[in-house]
């Protein structure tokens, strides 16, 4: 079956560092997306990766190894509204789009 | 309209009765879709279509129905509501033609309660 894996909640305080794994096992590999979802509202695109490395935008960065089945998304200089819950997702060999249930991260100040 | 738009935002269902959750985006994307999230579960793909005219079935499409008559316009049908079908429901469109980006976006949700 096709399985994607991460946390089911993280805590971090402001200012700090913090990263939110997911590990993959699906049917072929055509890229992963980071989404972020504020409770209440719909998940907004965040990040793309189909080659391995980084790839950073801003505060944000993810990171991809096809090998190793393995993306992080890492956040910096944290705020209280990153304050949400992080999806990853994984389009398999057919194209489809599989689910990761999300990282509840929780920013302390 | 600027994006994709749901409606109703929020429903009280009794149980056996027929809705339809209306799903319309502007960006003139191929591919819709339609998802259910429930807490602890994420996403779950309900229905999509790849091209206006085609539809297919997802991950738990028992209970639901969809068509794509036009480019735009992408309802979900429950024809018989149960309350197992309480859910937020989110629908997403994506560019997935060739040299498209495959990102999806989502519409705001529609809070479905069926009692």
């Amino acid at each position: 079956g096709q399985n994607i894996d991460q946390p089911t909640e993280m805590t971090a305080t402001e200012g700090a560092i913090v990263q939110i794994n997911c590990t993959y096992q699906t049917s072929g590999f055509n890229g992963l997306f980071w989404y972020q979802q504020h409770a209440g509202e719909a998940p907004t695109f965040l990040s793309y990766n189909v080659l391995d490395g980084l790839e950073e935008k801003g505060r944000f960065s993810s990171f991809l190894s096809r090998s190793k089945g393995y993306s992080y998304l890492l956040l910096k200089e944290l705020q209280m509204k990153d304050s949400a819950s992080y999806l990853c997702a994984v389009t398999d060999s057919n194209y489809q789009l599989i689910w990761g249930a999300g990282t509840k991260l929780i920013i302390k100040p | 309209i600027a994006g994709i738009t749901q409606a109703p935002t929020s429903q009280i269902l009794a149980a056996g009765r027929r809705m339809t959750l209306r799903c319309t985006q502007d960006m003139r994307h191929n591919a819709m879709y339609w998802y259910r999230q429930d807490l602890g579960l994420g996403l779950r793909l309900i229905h999509y279509s790849n091209t206006a005219g085609t539809t297919g079935k997802g991950e738990v499409p028992d209970g639901y129905s969809v068509s794509r008559a036009n480019t735009d316009d992408f309802p979900l049908t429950l024809a018989s509501a149960v309350p197992s079908q309480t859910s937020v429901y989110f629908c997403a469109s994506s560019d997935s033609s060739p040299g498209g980006s495959d990102t999806q976006y989502f519409g705001p949700g529609t809070r479905l309660t069926v009692l």
